[in-house]
Order: structure tokens, then sequence, then C-alpha cells
């Protein structure tokens, strides 16, 4: 089975400054890895994924996250925070059920964002 | 579109009550997956269905938990009889397709507090 692992059950940040969340997966096969977000009392929003296509993966709220095979890791940044940033950050991974064509999400953790004025 | 819709969004009840969540996933998604969410365990999936079969049940936590999906457009997860220990948010996600690409969209939660 395939897993993911966040490293920093919390980050915190000042306004302005880089974002940096990490996720390192553990897959035999090429993953399918996505980022959520989720607010306050709210359900997960999905902010990026990567399918193969390109490394590097633009996501909402200029975000983004690079995919490095070498590394097996998935990093999330934002070049520069904002107050409302400030939430809980997934890093997901597809994994396939049983050998067939159904799959599901495996999530890490999750890292708590603060952002400081 | 409208999104995935849960209700109640909170619950309130006494150990050894029946709890049902309900959840009607984005119209069109033909797979609707059931998470619990708590401090310890973080996000956990319990049950999800493809076109209204169960796929894998492997996460329900012992036979108190049960879940349906009748049709399409709705789903329900209960649980007889409630214990402290199931206080928690639950979740309903829907996704479109088969494929391990396919994101899963997200309700705002059901926040159950057994007493």
């Amino acid at each position: 089975a395939q897993s993911v692992t966040q490293l920093g059950s919390h980050v915190s940040v000042s306004e302005g400054a880089l974002v940096l969340l990490r996720c390192n997966y553990s897959s035999s096969v090429p993953p399918y890895l996505f980022w959520y977000v989720q607010y306050p009392n709210q359900g997960l929003q999905l902010l990026l994924k990567y399918t193969s296509a390109a490394t590097l993966v633009k996501g909402i709220n200029d975000f983004e996250a690079e995919f490095k095979k070498s590394e097996t890791s998935f990093h999330l940044t934002k070049p520069s925070a904002h107050m409302s940033d400030a939430a809980e950050y997934f890093c997901a991974v597809s994994d396939q059920v049983g050998g067939g064509s159904n799959y599901k999400l495996t999530f890490g953790k999750g890292t708590l964002l603060t952002v400081n004025p | 579109d409208a999104g995935v819709i849960q209700s109640p969004r909170h619950e309130v009840t006494e150990m050894g009550q029946e709890v049902t969540l309900r959840c009607k996933p984005i119209s069109g998604h033909d797979y609707l997956f059931w998470y619990r969410q708590t401090m310890m365990r973080g996000l956990e999936l319990l049950i999800y269905f493809n076109n209204n079969v169960p796929i894998d049940d492997s996460g329900m936590p012992e036979d108190r938990f049960s879940a349906k999906m009748p049709n399409a457009s709705f789903s329900t997860l209960k649980i007889q009889p409630s214990e402290p220990r199931d206080s928690a948010v639950y979740f309903c996600a829907s996704s479109r397709g088969t494929g391990p690409n396919q994101p899963q969209h997200f309700g705002d939660g059901t926040r159950l507090s057994i007493l």
C-alpha cells in the first residue's frame, strides 16, 4: 500500500514569508498525489494534483508543488503567505484497491499552518 | 453546481442512541466516500461506494456502524448504538470516474458529539 508522510504537524510563518509544507510518499508505482486544504469548520478542498503530466504543478491561491521522484517528495510552496492561508493542509496519494480499477485516497496526518501578522 | 451536501451539520446525542448521518453527492459522481476525522487518528476512510455498491468497507470500525446508498443521490451512515468514542467529524466525499487522478469533493462534515 502506498502512504504519505507529512513532516511537521504545525508550521508557523509570518505574513509575506515563504510557505513550505513537506510531504514524502512511499509508492511502488508512479503515484498520483494531491494537496488538500481544510479551513476551520469546513471540508477539504482540492489545492492541486499531480498526475505525471508535469513535475511542477500549480494550484489555486498561488500554491504550487513539485514532484521529485529522486527524493520521493511532493512539497507544497507559496512565495508569500497571506493571513487567509491559515488552515490545515493534507497531502494524499491515490492507492489502488484490490488489484482492480478502484482507487482510494490515503491521507497524511496534516500540517496546521499558522500565519502571523 | 451544488457541492456535496451533508446533514445535519452538528449532532449531539446521548450514548446508546441511534445516529444517522446523511449525504447527497454531486450529481453525476459515481463514487461516494465516508470519512471520520479525529485529533488522534486524523482522517480515516470508513467505506466507499461505486455506482451505489459498497466496494471497500474495511475501515468501518465495528458492527455498530453501517452505511447504505439506496440511490445515486443519497447515502446514510448509521451508528447504533452510539458510544462516546464515536465523537468525531464525519465527512462525505464524491468523485467522478474510476481513474486514480480523480479528485474527491468533500462536504462540510457532520460534527458528532456523543455524551
